[in-house]
């Protein structure tokens, strides 16, 4: 069973950029599709963006020009750089197997943008 | 985007009872729709996939339908531990959106 584990920095200030990894065990990231979900503080799910192993991604347009997915193969590893955050950013990350249907995720981590 | 909206936002049900959530797209989006379930604290896990097709490992008294428009997520008979947020999430165009969640309480 593929697990995956988010980490990076909880606190970021604002204007800085947020730098996540994900790090998968238990399978391969080849041949398949990885995203980014996010989730405010008490309130509902944002689709960020996806990549396939490959390389070709895909971002959420109210993200689009902040985001960049990549993936390193030989670490089995994607991550997430959202540039110029605001308070507004302040969410948990999750990363997840599956562009368009997440089927795993990992457990999340929480980033706050404050000063 | 798709708009999803689920309906209601907060239920309160006793075990045993049979529990229906809606979820309504702004447009026609076949049946590109997904379901999750969310526990307090925890990460979203995937219950139904393409509309009605029941995850590998998730019980069978959850279940789901619908195509177009308007889709039904249902549990047969309410158990203690599915006390949880449950979301909507559409997959026919990009952003793939998520209804606002309907959280269930016994």
């Amino acid at each position: 069973q593929v697990q995956l584990q988010e980490s990076g920095p909880g606190l970021v200030k604002p204007s800085e950029t947020l730098s996540l990894t994900c790090t998968v065990s238990g399978g391969s990231i080849s041949n398949y599709y990885w995203s980014w979900i996010r989730q405010p503080p008490g309130k509902g799910l944002e689709w960020i963006g996806y990549i396939y192993y490959s390389g070709s991604t895909n971002y959420n347009p109210s993200l689009k020009s902040r985001i960049t997915i990549s993936v390193d193969t030989s670490k089995n590893q994607f991550s997430l750089k959202l540039t110029s955050v605001t308070a507004g950013d302040t969410a948990m990350y999750y990363c997840a197997r599956g562009g368009s249907t997440c089927f795993n995720w990992g457990q999340g981590t929480l980033v706050t943008v404050s000063s | 985007d798709i708009q999803m909206t689920q309906s209601p936002s907060s239920l309160s049900a006793s075990v045993g009872d049979r529990v229906t959530i809606t979820c309504q797209a702004s447009q026609d989006i076949n049946n590109y729709l997904n379901w999750y379930q969310q526990k307090p604290g925890k990460a979203p896990k995937l219950l139904i996939y393409d509309a009605s097709n029941l995850q590998t490992g998730v019980p069978s008294r959850f279940s789901g339908s619908g195509s177009g428009t308007d889709f039904t997520f249902t549990i047969s008979s309410l158990q203690p531990e599915d006390i949880a947020t449950y979301y909507c999430q559409q997959y026919h165009n990009l952003p793939y959106t998520f209804g606002q969640g309907t959280k269930l309480e016994i």
